[in-house]
């Protein structure tokens, strides 16, 4: 079956840019959306934003400016970077394949990478 | 934006007790409801999705059912490695909102 696993630097300083990248095992890009979501200390998910097997890029509006998804079809692989972190970027970072159904009405996130924990801190 | 309410925020139970967690949204979803499981320090693992459909691998003592505004996840016979957090999600709309989440422990 499908598995994710994600790998990046766990902790960051103020103004830095957070990198992170997913690898897909078993699966390919097409056909589905591939998401990154985060879970800050003792709170819920949190969706950044997502890539498909086109390219198309989806962000969270209110991260948007600082957010930026690609993807390597050649590795298998898709990116996160955010730019200008701050304390309150603080989190758990989560890849994640969504699936949608109902001729794209719905979705759901069925398989997840393992966490990385980016602490920013000065 | 959608809200979800989940209640009950904790629950105690033992071992083969059946359990009932609901979640309740602010506007009509449809059936466009997912649960989640979740454990200290992993990874959210997908069990219901669309309301009443189970994932696959996930074992049939987890039941989903609603639709509208209210929906409830019920785990039957409960195991020990049932014990952990549970959210609902609303995938109506692309705001990925969810319940607080509902903290299942062992009593």
């Amino acid at each position: 079956q499908v598995q994710l696993h994600q790998w990046g630097a766990g902790l960051l300083k103020p103004s830095e840019t957070l990198s992170l990248t997913c690898v897909i095992y078993n699966g390919s890009f097409n056909g589905y959306s591939w998401n990154w979501i985060r879970q800050p200390p003792g709170k819920g998910l949190e969706w950044i934003g997502s890539i498909n097997g086109n390219g198309n890029t989806n962000y969270d509006p209110s991260l948007k400016s600082r957010v930026t998804i690609s993807m390597d079809t050649s590795k298998n692989q898709f990116s996160l970077n955010l730019s200008s972190v701050t304390a309150a970027d603080t989190a758990v970072y989560y890849c994640a394949r969504r699936q949608y159904y109902d001729f794209w009405s719905s979705y759901y996130d069925d398989f997840w990478g393992q966490g990385t924990l980016v602490t920013v801190s000065s | 934006d959608i809200q979800m309410t989940q209640s009950p925020s904790s629950l105690s139970a033992f071992v083969g007790d059946r359990v009932t967690i609901t979640c309740r949204a602010s506007q009509a979803i449809g059936n466009y409801l997912n649960w989640y499981q979740q454990k200290p320090g992993r990874a959210p693992k997908l069990l219901i999705y669309g309301a009443s459909s189970l994932h696959i691998g996930v074992p049939s003592r987890f039941r989903g059912s609603g639709s509208g505004t209210d929906f409830t996840l019920t785990v039957s016979s409960l195991q020990p490695e049932d014990f952990a957090t549970y959210f609902c999600q609303q995938s109506y709309d692309s705001s990925y909102s969810l319940g607080q989440g509902t903290k299942l422990e062992i009593k």
